[in-house]
């Protein structure tokens, strides 16, 4: 079956702190995963992806196929980073949809 | 360009009735998809729309229902509402040849049932 897995609901940190969000998935064959951010009143939007390889915001994120995660990592995170983020996989088909975990909301305290 | 937008914002209904909401795609997009997030969960797949048929479907009754229109805007039919059919419906769209399949959400349509 085909599933995103974020073990955390809530993760509270201190500004300037590393942080790293996790992200676990189940999927058979190549997966494709995406980091969505909705910030407070603000819309669901793309972070990054995987395929991409990029750094958004000072955001990274590794697929590794062997332990089958894609964890969001920062090392040193600011107040405006405060938000819900949602991993998520794409599934089948050309387009395929996309199937989210449950998100983590993150806390940056100053 | 006011990105995805969807209608209405809230919506009230009683169970047993029916709803139609409403998604106008980011302009030059083509690929409408309809999500529902219930309270505390993350988006869950409803199905997608292109070129004004359903492409795929996720795991939900037939009472969810949509159709695609040829402006590509799009609407969400919910018949026989049920009390767990309060939720979040969020619309995302995007461009059927983009091999990023970049998705862009809309605000979201917030349905409570009672």
């Amino acid at each position: 079956a085909q599933r995103v897995t974020q073990p955390e609901k809530l993760l509270s940190v201190f500004k300037g702190a590393p942080v790293e969000l996790k992200c676990n998935y189940s999927y058979s064959g190549s997966p494709e995963l995406f980091w969505y951010v909705q910030y407070s009143r603000q819309r669901l939007q793309l972070l990054l992806r995987h395929i991409s390889r990029e750094s958004i915001k000072g955001f990274t994120a590794d697929l590794n196929k062997g332990e089958t995660s894609f964890h969001l990592k920062k090392p040193f995170a600011q107040e405006e980073d405060s938000a819900m983020y949602y991993c998520a996989l794409r599934g089948g088909g050309s387009q395929g949809n996309l199937i989210f975990g449950k998100g983590t909301k993150l806390s940056v305290k100053p | 360009d006011a990105g995805v937008t969807q209608s209405p914002t809230h919506l009230i209904k009683t169970r047993g009735q029916q709803v139609t909401l409403r998604c106008s795609p980011k302009s030059g997009h083509d690929t409408v998809s309809w999500y529902q997030q219930a309270l505390g969960q993350g988006p869950q797949f409803i199905f997608q729309y292109y070129e004004e048929e359903e492409r795929q479907r996720g795991n939900f009754p037939d009472r969810f229902s949509g159709h695609q229109f040829p402006n590509y805007s799009s609407e969400l039919n919910v018949n026989a509402l049920l009390l767990g059919d309060s939720a979040l419906y969020l619309c995302a769209s995007s461009l059927w040849q983009d091999r990023f399949y970049e998705q862009y959400f809309g605000p979201g349509t917030r349905l409570t049932v009672t």
